[in-house]
This record gives C-alpha cells, sequence and structure tokens, in this order.
C-alpha cells in the first residue's frame, strides 16, 4: 500500500450533470477526510468519517454533496447538479487514530465544470 | 483552534537553509503546531509537528520560541523540489471529540532559485 489513491485525477463535466469521486485510503488508516481547495487557497474541510461512520460534515457541504464510506474502507463523494462553483480540487485523506493530526493526503481530483 | 499569520512568499538560493516563519500568538497550552507543503497540482505532504520542543527529521526542523508564540520550519539545504506552498496550521492533537478538521491558511509560497 504505496498511499491515498484518488480516481478520477480530471473530470470535465457539463454544469448540471451529476459526479462521483473515490477514494481509497492507506488500509490501516481508520480515519478520512474529504477536503476541497480553490486556486489560491488552502484546503477547505468538508467531511470527516471514522471508520463507517460521518462524524463530521461542513456546512459549506450543500445538499448537493453526499459522502459515503461503506464498508469503512473506501470512500465516495457525490455531487448532485453541479454547478461552475463547484470547480475545485477535491482532496481525499487518511490518518492513523495513533498518529494526531498527521494526515497522507492523495493527489486530488480537479473538477472542471462547463 | 488558533489562528496562524504566515509571510506570503519567500525565496531562497539553492542549497541555503531556508527559514520560514510562523506566528501563533493565541496558541493554547495543549496545541500543537504542524506544518505540511504542497508542491503544485499535488495533494499536500506532512513536514513535522511540535508542542514545545525543537523536533527533527528527514526533511525539516522546527524550532519553536519558549514562549511559544511563533515558530520556524528550517529546510537546511533546499532544494529545487523543495519549491512549495508551506502552511503553518495550529491545532489541538487530542483524539477526544468528532472535531478533527485542520484550518488552513493561504500558507508561505517558498520559490528556490538555482
Amino acid at each position: 500500500d504505496t498511499g491515498v489513491s484518488q480516481d478520477p485525477r480530471h473530470k470535465i463535466t457539463k454544469r448540471g450533470q451529476n459526479v462521483t469521486f473515490r477514494c481509497d485510503p492507506i488500509s490501516e488508516h481508520n480515519r478520512l477526510y474529504w477536503y476541497r481547495q480553490t486556486l489560491g487557497q488552502g484546503p477547505e474541510f468538508l467531511t470527516y468519517f471514522q471508520n463507517e461512520a460521518q462524524l463530521e460534515k461542513s456546512r459549506l457541504l450543500s445538499d448537493r454533496f453526499s459522502a459515503e464510506r461503506p464498508k469503512g474502507s473506501f470512500s465516495t463523494l457525490e455531487i448532485q447538479r453541479t454547478e461552475q462553483g463547484d470547480s475545485a480540487m477535491y482532496l481525499c485523506a487518511s490518518s492513523h487514530p495513533g498518529q494526531g493530526m498527521v494526515y497522507t493526503f492523495g493527489s486530488g481530483t480537479r473538477l472542471t465544470v462547463v | 483552534d488558533a489562528k496562524t499569520t504566515q509571510p506570503p512568499s519567500m525565496d531562497c538560493a539553492e542549497g541555503r537553509a531556508a527559514n520560514l516563519p510562523c506566528n501563533h500568538s493565541t496558541i493554547s497550552g495543549n496545541e500543537y503546531v504542524y506544518w505540511y507543503r504542497q508542491i503544485h497540482s499535488q495533494g499536500p505532504q506532512y513536514i513535522i509537528h511540535g508542542l514545545k520542543n525543537n523536533e527533527t527529521n528527514e526533511m525539516a526542523s522546527l524550532i519553536i520560541t519558549e514562549d511559544r508564540k511563533s515558530s520556524t520550519l528550517i529546510l537546511p539545504h533546499a532544494t529545487l523540489r523543495d519549491t512549495a506552498v508551506y502552511y503553518c496550521i495550529v491545532r489541538a492533537s487530542a483524539n477526544a471529540g468528532n472535531n478533527r478538521k485542520l484550518i488552513w491558511g493561504l500558507g508561505t509560497s517558498l520559490a528556490v532559485n538555482p
């Protein structure tokens, strides 16, 4: 296991379409996070899972956004009825419970809504 | 969580030490200082963290002032591959509670020049 994997790396979609991103964390990490990053800004927290439980969700996440981690392993982030403002890099990270706030990030999925 | 202040940009000559400052004057006693960096088009990468004492690992050294109101990340021999945005984040590392998010600022954009 070499790290956190995200798929796809790039996604171009038309406004109004639904998109789904996948994240595979490091296998020993039971905590998984989704962040969003727009150009020139730091990452913004979206949501956090411990095993399969979604324990925290940002108010940034509108009803169009949903995340799941059904078996406590991989996670998906779905955006319904995409808008141009959803264009961003979507980052996934995972962490081990004994490592505090040390995250391992994936390379991200860059979403462009046209 | 305490806020941090970092210079927006810095330059460093290749082979010289890069000293990146961070001000966190409102830090609480149980809050750690974390450093991450983000190379262009990649996810953030953990560098180092500390509470009170200076820390060193294979990537960098972290110097925290005695009053803990500021810190400096030192890259002892900067290379071109160290060109990145460096983020200083202050966060309690306790595992209690469901608040696991990191609050990211704008960071310092470090350019290592040949």
